[in-house]
């Protein structure tokens, strides 16, 4: 069974910082992944999506993320954190296979940004 | 844009009543899901549609059925309600197995 593990719960970051949220997955055969971010209140939103292709994928508000298979993960950066960016973040994958699988999330990480 | 709207924000229900939470997506996709959110245990499938009257159990199915008569919508039941199913519902849609999926805004469910 596939399943997707972000490490860290919490995560505190100062405005203007860097950031890097990890997730690592487990997946048999050629995984989709994605990181959504939901902001309090709010349903969630996609940054970014892997698929195929280049291993380095941009998404929205100045995110990116590496697929890196040797290491079954997909960890997402943002070189300068806002605000604005404080919120909940969940890695998911499905498969590739085509079928109509829901998608499995890591159990999020809580980004808190200090002034 | 994908809309994905859910019927209430918030709802309060007692032990024992039936509810209904209802779903509608416009952009004609085939696939519709449901999520329960809960602190620390992320997202988590409840059922999903692949179909008009199709239905596929997800990993918590106990305790929730659902129905899809029409493309556009998808509706969560929960026969007899319990304090247990006291959560965050999220409703999702996509086009196709594999591809990204929209969500709603979620309904806040309490139940006493």
């Amino acid at each position: 069974a596939q399943s997707v593990t972000q490490p860290d719960i919490h995560i505190t970051v100062s405005e203007g910082a860097s950031l890097e949220l990890r997730c690592n997955y487990s997946y048999g055969a050629t995984p989709y992944l994605f990181w959504y971010v939901q902001s309090p209140g709010q349903g969630l939103q996609l940054l970014l999506k892997y698929f195929s292709g280049d291993t380095l994928v941009q998404g929205i508000k100045g995110f990116e993320a590496e697929f890196k298979r040797s290491q079954s993960s997909f960890n997402l950066r943002k070189p300068s954190v806002h605000w604005s960016d404080a919120a909940e973040y969940f890695c998911a994958v499905v498969g590739s296979g085509g079928g109509a699988d829901g998608l499995t999330f890591g159990k999020g990480t809580h980004l808190i940004i200090q002034p | 844009d994908v809309k994905v709207t859910q019927s209430s924000r918030y709802l309060v229900k007692r032990t024992g009543e039936k509810v209904f939470l209802e779903c509608v997506q416009d952009m004609d996709h085939e696939n519709m899901f449901w999520y329960r959110q809960d602190p620390g245990l992320g997202l988590r499938l409840i059922y999903f549609s692949y179909d008009v009257k199709m239905k596929e159990k997800g990993d918590i199915p106990e305790g929730y059925s659902v129905s899809r008569e029409k493309k556009e919508r998808f509706s969560l039941i929960l026969e007899s309600a319990s304090t247990n199913q006291t959560s965050m519902y999220l409703c999702a849609s996509s086009l196709q197995g594999g591809n990204e999926q929209f969500f709603g805004p979620g309904t806040r469910l309490t139940v006493l």
